[in-house]
């Protein structure tokens, strides 16, 4: 167990739809790092916040956003859902904003179908 | 643009059958290359970091080495519970963390 926390574990939901994807990092850890997981492209970094504040981008399209909330807590909003936005997708944690020389914990990701 | 490539994509081993999965970076100013293990259906879990040219590290059957431009897992002796999706990641200068696509370890019994 990494001590990240992620729900659902799985989403199904429809075209054209929005849903939102929770994330508790591990015991005092302050940054929180999203990404994505598909078969064709691998983990994709789409968004890290560190203490509340939005640290980095990656890869991550306009219709989807993020934050972090005082309790360390992080939510990835995804809205006009499309099928390509089937995907894993998880959260990670560490004690650093700094992602280049700590390790990451993550957690056990959210399946999302968009059907 | 940070690239990190990593082959075989898949790789079938029997037990007992030593092998290693290569991991070819390109960074500017590497700070970090990481070896996460992905079982099917969960999050990556970390194995290990290496910081600089030279250095290895080892954790039962696996032992990670790092060059300039690559990094190998070599898998000694295999065991079936080995069987799982090994990622390799490295972070740059530029403080973001770049992964490869994986290979996928299958050890048959």
């Amino acid at each position: 167990d990494s001590g990240v926390t992620q729900t659902p574990k799985h989403l199904i939901t429809a075209t054209g739809q929005r849903v939102t994807l929770r994330c508790s990092p591990r015991s005092g850890d302050l940054s929180v790092y999203w990404y994505q997981q598909s078969l064709d492209q691998g983990l994709q970094f789409l968004i890290q916040y560190y203490n509340g504040e939005e640290r980095a981008k990656g890869n991550i399209l306009e219709r989807f956003s993020a934050q972090q909330f005082p309790d360390l807590h992080s939510e990835l909003n995804l809205s006009s859902l499309e099928l390509g936005d089937s995907a894993l997708y998880f959260c990670a944690s560490s004690v650093t904003p700094l992602a280049a020389n700590e390790k990451l914990f993550f957690g056990s990701g959210t399946q999302l179908s968009v059907l | 643009e940070d690239q990190v490539t990593q082959s075989p994509e898949a790789l079938r081993l029997q037990e007992g059958e030593s092998s290693s999965l290569n991991c070819s970076y390109t960074v500017s100013g590497l700070r970090g290359l990481f070896w996460y293990r992905q079982d099917p259906g969960k999050g990556p879990e970390f194995l290990f970091t290496l910081y600089s040219a030279g250095e290895e590290k080892e954790k039962e059957r696996l032992k990670a080495t790092l060059t300039k431009k690559e990094s190998f897992l070599h898998i000694t002796a295999p065991k079936p519970e080995d069987s799982a999706t090994y990622l390799c990641a490295a972070g740059g200068s530029n403080y973001k963390l770049t992964f490869g696509k994986g290979t996928l370890l299958t050890v048959n019994p």
